[in-house]
């Protein structure tokens, strides 16, 4: 049972676009959810994270739109480079089960120039 | 400052050998995990423990035992390799934070391991 879920699995965007990435959760007692980064042949880093007691959280040219209601969160990332080529990972974790994190299956994103 | 370092980057097994993959963190975390990352599945938390002496099993803790002996180490151990293993695996760290399931996980660089 995939707790959390991510799509697309890949996504082609050019220079200047803006990438969206969208994930669904099932378990309503998650409280956290972050956002990872991974460059290939690294281990994954924390980029953004969002409470749900708000419905958006911007830094720089990332964003997280959140829906408490849908069970849905989604990351843009505007005027997308090609240094923004990389995995990214939706995460979710809640207090009760000891803040694991549970992550999404991932989304391998290429910039073009 | 090293953060968390893995042990090795790159190992072979062949089918029914046992190794250990190492696990070193130098940040005084609390917290530390094992994952795998396999493509298209994301990462599945194998096992976790919240402090020395302490373990548990995550998502998929077959095949694997681990132990917490110290704050800073927290190996992996695979007994009799089976192909179903063939993976990246990362070891993380987090600091407890006081604040609900805020966990702010640091990664190392992984270890590929393949099982023949």
């Amino acid at each position: 049972q995939q707790q959390v879920k991510q799509s697309p699995q890949s996504l082609i965007v050019q220079k200047g676009g803006i990438s969206i990435i969208n994930c669904a959760y099932e378990n309503t007692a998650f409280d956290y959810f972050p956002w990872y980064q991974q460059f290939p042949g690294k281990g994954p880093a924390l980029l953004i994270a969002i409470r749900p007691d708000v419905s958006e959280k911007k830094e720089g040219r990332f964003t997280i739109s959140f829906n408490k209601s849908a069970k849905q969160f989604s990351l843009h990332i505007m005027d997308s480079q090609p240094g923004d080529s990389a995995t990214y990972f939706c995460a979710a974790s809640s207090y009760n089960q000891g803040g694991k994190l549970i992550f999404g299956q991932g989304t391998e994103l290429s910039v073009k120039p | 400052n090293a953060g968390v370092t893995q042990t090795p980057k790159f190992r072979i097994l062949k089918i029914g050998q046992s190794m250990t993959l190492q696990c070193a963190q130098d940040m005084n975390h609390n917290y530390m995990y094992w994952y795998r990352q396999d493509p298209g599945m994301g990462l599945k938390l194998i096992y976790y423990s919240v402090g020395a002496g302490i373990t548990d099993k995550g998502e998929v803790p077959n095949g694997y035992n681990v132990s917490r002996s110290t704050t800073e180490d927290f190996p992996l151990r695979l007994e009799l390799a089976a192909p179903s293993q063939t993976s990246v695996y990362f070891c993380a760290s987090s600091r407890t934070t006081g604040t609900a399931g805020a966990n702010v996980l640091t990664f190392g660089a992984g270890s590929r391991l393949t099982v023949l």
